[in-house]
């Protein structure tokens, strides 16, 4: 089976804190990806990665960037958090199929 | 860019009813996926759709991609309270990406 994991499912941080969020997955997939899910809007792609060191901008980049040193970790990187970015975090990963295999999430609190 | 819309938005249905809900595009899609997001959980793949025209089935799940390949729908017969969840259509666009519909929050009543 597939396991992609995520380093928290909940984190509270502050304003202007820096956050990183972990995804890893155990399948040597070589895409990985970055989601935000907010309710009425669906899951929007943040960033998303095809191999290491790699990184391209989803549709809604800004704010965030991304760190991809191994093929089976991807972190998402919130340089300066604000309270606009509270949400759920969702990491996916794929392989050449079209299928992406999910994390459970991170819900994130931005105070 | 290409304007998705799902619907409906939310259900409430009792046990043994049938659900359907639906995705449409202002764009063209060669493949349609569903997936289903249980609570707390990350979204899992229910089913991929290849084909224009194609109906597919998975048990009691019944989807179809349109023939315009606009859209597609999703079915589900007979449900039961573990259905409970969000249900997303997430066509594939360019570069192997995924786009998201807002999802249809489906609460079934025992």
């Amino acid at each position: 089976d597939v396991k992609v994991t995520q380093s928290s499912r909940y984190l509270v941080k502050r304003t202007g804190e820096k956050v990183f969020l972990e995804c890893v997955q155990d399948m040597d997939h070589e895409n990985m990806f970055w989601y935000r899910q907010d309710p009425g809007l669906g899951l929007r792609l943040i960033y998303f990665s095809y191999d290491v060191k790699m990184k391209e901008k989803g549709d809604i980049p800004e704010g965030y960037s991304v760190s991809r040193e191994k093929k089976e970790r991807f972190s998402l990187i919130l340089e300066s958090a604000s309270t606009n970015q509270t949400s759920m975090y969702l990491c996916a990963s794929r392989t050449g199929g079209n299928e992406q295999f999910f994390g459970p999430g991170t819900r994130l609190t931005v105070l | 860019g290409q304007q998705l819309n799902q619907s409906p938005q939310s259900m409430f249905i009792q046990e043994g009813e049938d659900v359907s809900m639906n995705c449409t595009s202002s764009s063209i899609f060669n493949t349609w996926l569903w997936y289903k997001q249980d609570p707390g959980e990350g979204p899992v793949l229910l089913i991929a759709l290849y084909k224009a025209g194609e109906l597919t089935s998975n048990g009691r799940l019944t989807a179809q991609f349109g023939i315009t390949r606009k859209d597609s729908f999703l079915n589900i017969s007979a449900s039961i309270p573990s259905d409970v969840g969000i249900y997303f259509c997430a066509p594939l666009t360019s570069g192997s990406r995924l786009t998201f519909g807002e999802g249809t929050q489906l609460t079934v009543n025992p």
